[in-house]
């Protein structure tokens, strides 16, 4: 089990680029989750996914920002043309819906955004 | 709406004593999950432990303990013998009844150094 893995761990762009950013979940997690993280607060829910399906979107995730999982493994998170305002950590987790019901999630090392 | 309030940006303490993190939340719903993660520098949330609203018993897991009050609607962790592996951010998250209790609800955290 090598846990939630996340690719890049830097990224820096200029504003108004776009990115795209990996995850890899636990294998055999079913669900995967987008957590955004901002200096000095706690991470904030974007969007989340069971299986290839996105259940869920926050309403920070604008228009600009589109995630997919197409065959219910890896997942990534799209930032099209970038702003300052999206320099944040993003943070990637799974969990599972099989076991004791609690739905633990599991965090990858997050991917740093810097926008210039 | 849910929230998590973490009263204390940061914590000092000796290595080797105890330590209490502070957290409180407010909920509405009858039925939630309370959460712990620890963010070293590195930027990884690790789980540390979990309490469900209905558990009889406080929540354990090696050195570490929540002391669960619900009705003073507080869920503070507990570090004993603290390491100098124990510096990093401290962040205690509710699990969030909208969207199906999928989304997970964080505090801004608590930075905690361990003193040699």
């Amino acid at each position: 089990d090598t846990g939630v893995s996340q690719d890049p761990r830097h990224k820096i762009t200029k504003r108004g680029q776009n990115v795209t950013f990996r995850c890899d979940p636990i294998s055999e997690h079913n669900r995967l989750y987008w957590y955004r993280q901002t200096l000095g607060q706690g991470p904030e829910f974007l969007t989340y996914f069971q299986n290839e399906a996105q259940l869920e979107k926050s309403r920070l995730l604008s228009d600009r920002f589109s995630a997919e999982r197409p065959k219910g493994s890896f997942s990534t998170l799209e930032i099209q043309r970038t702003e300052q305002g999206d320099s944040a950590m993003y943070l990637c987790a799974s969990s599972s819906t099989v076991g004791t019901g609690v739905n633990i999630q599991y965090f990858g090392a997050g991917t740093r955004l810097s926008v210039l | 709406a849910q929230k998590i309030t973490q009263t204390q940006p940061g914590m000092f303490v000796q290595e080797k004593e105890a330590v209490t993190l502070d957290c409180t939340y407010d909920t509405s719903d009858p039925s939630y999950g309370l959460f712990w993660y620890k963010q070293p520098s590195s930027g990884e949330m690790i789980f540390l432990i979990y309490q469900g609203s209905y558990d009889q018993q406080n929540a354990t897991e090696g050195r570490y303990s929540l002391n669960f009050q619900k009705a003073r609607k507080s869920a503070n962790l507990v570090i004993s013998a603290s390491q100098l592996g124990d510096s990093a951010m401290y962040f205690c998250a509710m699990r969030d009844p909208s969207g199906g209790y999928q989304k997970v609800t964080f505090g801004t955290g608590t930075k905690l150094q361990v003193i040699p």
